[in-house]
């Protein structure tokens, strides 16, 4: 089965950047949609279909997808931005959604 | 205000079962396919099953392919998980979420806790 690689946690100074990967073999020909989950919260969708953005969601976030890594990219990283951030794809040869194990990211 | 809320969570004992249900509003809920996803304590995201917005096709997780059943009725814009011969590792936070245009799942439901435990 398709399997998704996520860092456990990624750290990051206010205002840094901080870039969480998202590893599969192959990713690049995939969609991968990203989402934020803060404590005790439903996930959220930040980025679909590897870079588009919902309504509300700041600029500040994007997403790039090439060869065998998805990125998330967060800029001017705030206090309001620390979440656990799950990758996701749809695998069509075993018709399953897969996510990644997730990224805690904190902000120092 | 588009929405979904989920209903149907509790304790129950291992080999039990449990129906969940999750209602949605604010939107054409028949134009959607929907997911069940769930959450372990601790844990990350786990899907469960997909249904499409006319019944089918319909996807399992191999985790609970033949113990748990996704529906749904249009009708009444709800969508089901009949989860039988239930087990302490199926204690979690179940979410139903709304499939996008791709894939996407869009729109998610606040989550209700099934607690698995004699």
């Amino acid at each position: 089965s398709y399997v998704l690689t996520q860092p456990p946690s990624v750290s990051v100074a206010p205002g840094q950047t901080a870039k969480i990967s998202c590893g599969g073999y192959n990713i690049g020909s995939k969609d991968v949609h990203w989402y934020q989950q803060k404590p005790g919260q439903a996930p959220v969708l930040v980025v679909y279909e590897n870079r588009a953005r919902p309504s509300g969601i700041p600029e500040r976030l994007s997403g790039s997808n090439s060869g065998n890594t998805a990125t998330l990219t967060i800029s001017g990283v705030e206090a309001g931005d620390e979440a656990d951030y799950y990758c996701h794809v749809w695998d069509r040869s075993s018709e399953h959604v897969v996510f990644g194990g997730g990224t805690k990211l904190t902000v120092l | 205000e588009v929405q979904l809320v989920e209903s149907g969570g509790g304790l129950v004992q291992p080999g039990g079962s449990l129906r969940l249900t999750c209602g949605g509003s604010g939107f054409t809920f028949s134009n959607h396919p929907m997911n069940w996803v769930r959450q372990a304590p601790g844990k990350g995201l786990e899907w469960l099953s997909y249904i499409h917005s006319g019944s089918a096709p319909i996807y399992y997780a191999d985790s609970v392919k033949g113990r748990f059943t996704i529906s749904r009725d249009n009708v009444k814009n709800s969508l089901y998980l009949q989860m039988n011969s239930l087990r302490a590792e199926d204690t979690a936070v179940y979410f139903c979420a709304r499939d996008g245009r791709n894939g996407y799942l869009d729109i998610w439901g606040q989550g209700t806790m099934v607690t698995v435990s004699s």
